[in-house]
């Protein structure tokens, strides 16, 4: 079953554009949910992660929003690079009851430049 | 390089064959987990050990799917009896489990690809 329901598939943005990928889940024990950033024949790498207390987080030029209320939560990629451009993965998971990722479908990313 | 590895990077393997992976976690982390990803799809939970200990097995795909960790380090994949369904990028992820957000980090993968 589909817990993590991530849109748009793909995304494709000008250099120095906001990019915006929205998640939404449905488990409300899931109290962790970080955002992968993957590049082909690589792995995920964590970008960012927030927890339910807070509402937004940021680093850099990527933030988190997060809506309790609505089970829905995004990242928005400020000033969008070429470097950017990549498959990105929202996820979550019960971070006391080991932590298991459940990923969303992901989102292929292209900058242009 | 003190990133989590896998090996082998690829393999090939006629259908009906046995496969088995490898992970090797970063040295101080201990737990590990294993995903399966197929093409255009998120990772896919499969298992977890904390230490030597498998805490979660019940997402293993099949009975011909199964894992270790005898050590509590390194950690095998084995798929029995392979069938074409079961080719995907097989990833394996580690962590501290007293890290705050307990940051999993991923390795590179296998590919699988059962003929």
């Amino acid at each position: 079953q589909q817990q993590v329901k991530q849109s748009p598939q793909s995304l494709i943005v000008q250099k120095g554009g906001i990019s915006i990928i929205n998640c939404a889940y449905e488990n409300t024990a899931f109290d962790y949910f970080p955002w992968y950033q993957q590049f082909p024949g690589k792995g995920p790498a964590l970008l960012i992660a927030i927890r339910p207390d807070v509402s937004e987080k940021k680093e850099g030029r990527f933030t988190i929003s997060f809506n309790k209320s609505a089970k829905q939560f995004s990242l928005h990629i400020m000033d969008s690079q070429p470097g950017d451009s990549a498959t990105y993965f929202c996820a979550a998971s019960i971070h006391n009851a080991g932590n298991m990722l459940t990923f969303g479908g992901g989102t292929r990313l292209m900058v242009k430049p | 390089d003190t990133g989590v590895s896998q090996n082998p990077r690829h393999k090939i393997t006629k259908r009906g064959q046995n496969v088995t992976f490898r992970c090797d976690p970063i040295s101080e982390h201990n737990r590990l987990y294993w995903y399966r990803q197929t093409l255009g799809q998120g990772p896919e939970f499969l298992t977890y050990f904390q230490n030597e200990a498998q805490l979660e097995k019940s997402r293993l795909l099949s009975d011909r799917f199964s894992a270790e960790r005898p050590k509590g380090s390194f950690s095998t994949l084995e798929i029995q009896r392979t069938e074409q369904g079961d080719s995907a990028m097989y990833l394996c992820a580690s962590s501290l489990r007293w890290d705050l957000d307990e940051k999993l980090f991923f390795g590179s993968g296998t590919q699988l690809s059962v003929l």
